[in-house]
């Protein structure tokens, strides 16, 4: 399958700083990424969809200024955590898409952030 | 999306056929069945995908009744790398989101 990959794998920081995840599709151009959050013994949970050249979408409860959602290319996303507090250490993950009917979607390995 | 119901937890032995049920009775005619899995601080795995028609790859066979309410995931010779939970997802396009229920936690036995 299709490779995603995601940057950092773990971040450490503190209180109040801000963090920016990378996430990139390697072999496909992506139409469309999803950033997940997923807590200890949790499910997935979707934060945002972006779509490559306009705003990304924000489910319900996410604070769409404190995760900053960039989607420049066909290839690249990036999730930034603006002034990071310890309720958000969590595992955020990426998944990219071709787009069409009964595609694939493929994920990326993860980041875990740790708030200190 | 169509909601899933998948059981919480199951066993199998290694070596053995892992058969992971998933109901689906909400399903609409366009929609497919998605199979991911998630190995314990990894992101999800693809595993297979259907509409109608029973599918097969090198990782699983993904097996769909005729009235679509309902399909199983069967890992033919499981193996310890296999333990993980399994995702049962219905999905329109590939490029919607995913709606993650709690999944199968599948244990592989020694």
């Amino acid at each position: 399958g299709a490779v995603v990959s995601q940057h950092p794998s773990r971040v450490i920081c503190k209180s109040g700083t801000s963090v920016k995840i990378e996430c990139r599709s390697l072999d496909f151009q992506a139409t469309t990424m999803f950033w997940y959050r997923q807590f200890p013994k949790k499910s997935l949970m979707l934060m945002a969809t972006s779509n490559e050249g306009s705003k990304a979408t924000y489910e319900q409860g996410v604070e769409k200024d404190k995760f900053l959602i960039n989607h420049a290319s066909l290839t690249l996303s990036t999730l930034t955590v603006t002034s990071a507090h310890p309720e958000d250490s969590s595992f955020y993950i990426c998944s990219a898409a071709e787009g069409g009917r009964g595609n694939e979607q493929f994920f990326g390995p993860g980041t875990r952030l740790t708030v200190l | 999306d169509a909601k899933t119901t998948q059981p919480p937890s199951m066993d199998c032995a290694e070596g053995r056929a892992a058969n992971l049920p998933c109901n689906h009775s909400t399903i609409s005619g366009n929609e497919y069945v998605y199979w991911y899995r998630q190995i314990h601080s990894q992101g999800p795995q693809y595993i297979i995908h259907g509409l109608k028609n029973n599918e097969t790859n090198e990782m699983a066979s993904l097996i769909i009744t005729e009235d679509r309410k309902s399909s199983t995931l069967i890992l033919p010779h499981a193996t310890l790398r296999d333990t993980a939970v399994y995702y049962c997802i219905i999905s329109n396009f590939g490029n919607e989101k995913l709606t993650f229920g709690t999944g199968t936690r599948l244990t592989i036995i020694p």
